[in-house]
This record gives structure tokens, sequence and C-alpha cells, in this order.
């Protein structure tokens, strides 16, 4: 199976922050990822699906890229409700893993 | 919109099996390719199995090979999702999802949309 490893798995950082967190595949899986926004108690929601499209109505300070083995999400300007756990999933080859996911929390 | 309504809370014994029920209403029931994640407690997100699109063929997490059975009732709109041979490590919330397929340029995209509200299985003797 297509392992996917995320990083950092724990972030800190203030309003009004850019953040970045990456995720690696462990083989070529061309575009075919997402990125989820998880919060305590709630199904996860999706952000941004084939690799940087993203979902309507999510605001546009979220930001996917990459292609191939290596990927990005990027926060341009974190807002108090952003703080939650964010997971990538590669949906390549009909598994659809998900990686460890990134705790971003408030500093 | 599609939404998908689970079953309630579970316990079970060690050694038994537990399904989980995932209604749908809105749609096309058939058109769905609904699959099964789950989250242990404090844990991230693990993908099971389920329908794969456009295909409509069931496939399932190697991990979980022979232990999980994934199924659908057309006429009720409801998938299941059943587990057996429970041991305490599978206590966790289980979420179905509807897989979307979407065309970008000249290929198909997936995405999960549309999620159940999650069904707490809890294995204990």
């Amino acid at each position: 199976d297509i392992q996917l490893t995320q990083s950092p798995s724990f972030l800190s950082a203030s309003v009004g922050d850019r953040v970045t967190i990456t995720c690696r595949a462990s083989q070529d899986i061309s575009s075919y990822l997402a990125w989820y926004q998880q919060t305590p108690g709630k199904a996860p929601k999706l952000l941004i699906y084939a690799a940087f499209i993203l979902q309507s109505g999510v605001p546009s300070r979220f930001s996917g890229s990459g292609s191939g083995t290596e990927f990005t999400l990027t926060i341009s300007s974190l807002q108090p409700e952003d703080f939650a756990t964010y997971y990538c999933q590669q949906l390549s080859s009909y598994t659809y893993t998900f990686g460890q996911g990134t705790k971003l929390e408030i500093k | 919109q599609v939404q998908l309504v689970q079953s309630g809370a579970e316990v079970k014994k060690p050694g038994s099996s537990v399904k989980v029920s995932c209604k749908a209403s809105g749609g096309t029931f058939n058109n769905y390719a609904i699959n099964w994640v789950r989250q242990a407690p404090g844990q991230g997100l693990e993908w099971m199995g389920g329908i794969i699109p456009i295909f409509n063929t069931p496939k399932n997490a190697q991990k979980f090979q022979g232990r999980v059975t994934i199924t659908a009732d057309e006429s009720t709109t409801t998938a299941y999702m059943e587990l057996s041979s429970l041991r305490s490590e599978d206590t966790a919330v289980y979420y179905c999802a509807r897989v979307v397929v979407v065309v970008v340029g000249a290929n198909h995209q997936y995405y999960f949309d549309d999620w159940g509200q999650g069904t707490l299985v809890t294995v204990s003797s």
C-alpha cells in the first residue's frame, strides 16, 4: 500500500501566521491527493482535491500544491477557526490511505 | 446534497462482530461509492475499504482483508460495514463517506465528500 508521511506532526502558530504542512508519498501518486480539516468530535471536512483545487466554500487563504510524491498545504493567514488537525489522503490506485495528521495548535 | 446517517453506538465483546449502517438520502444511490474510515481514540484516520467509483467494485485495505465485509442495499439506500473477530484495538469511531468523481483535464479525480456523523464502537470484555 502507498504510505503518506506528513510533517510536522504538531505545529504551534499564532493568528495571522502563514503555515505550511508537507505530505510525502511513498510512490508517485500524480495529483491524486486531497486535504481535510478535522475538529474534535466532527467528521473531516474536505479542503482541497486534485492536489490544488479548492473545494467550494473553502476560504481562499487555503492553498495546495505539488505532484508526484511531495505536496504542501498552506494557510496564508491563520484564523482562530483554523486550529484543527489536518490530514492528507491519496486516492491513487484505488486505495485511499491517509497521512498520520498534523495538529495545528495556538501558540 | 447527499446526507449520510449512521446507526448508533455499539458495545461488543472481543471475538464478536459488529455491523454499522449508513443510510443515504438525496442523489441516486446506485451512483454512490460509499467507503468506510475509522478513527481510534486520539488517533488519525484509517481507510478500511469501500466501493471503488466508476467500476462499482469493492476494495478493502490490506490490513482488514478477511475481517471486513462491505455491502449495500439499494432498496433501502443503505450501506453496511461488518467487522468480525473484534479486539480491543478495534475500539474507534467508524465513519462512512461518499467518494465523488470529477473530471479534471483529461483525468478523473476523486475525493471524499458527505460524511456520516460517525458511530462509536467499543470493544470490551
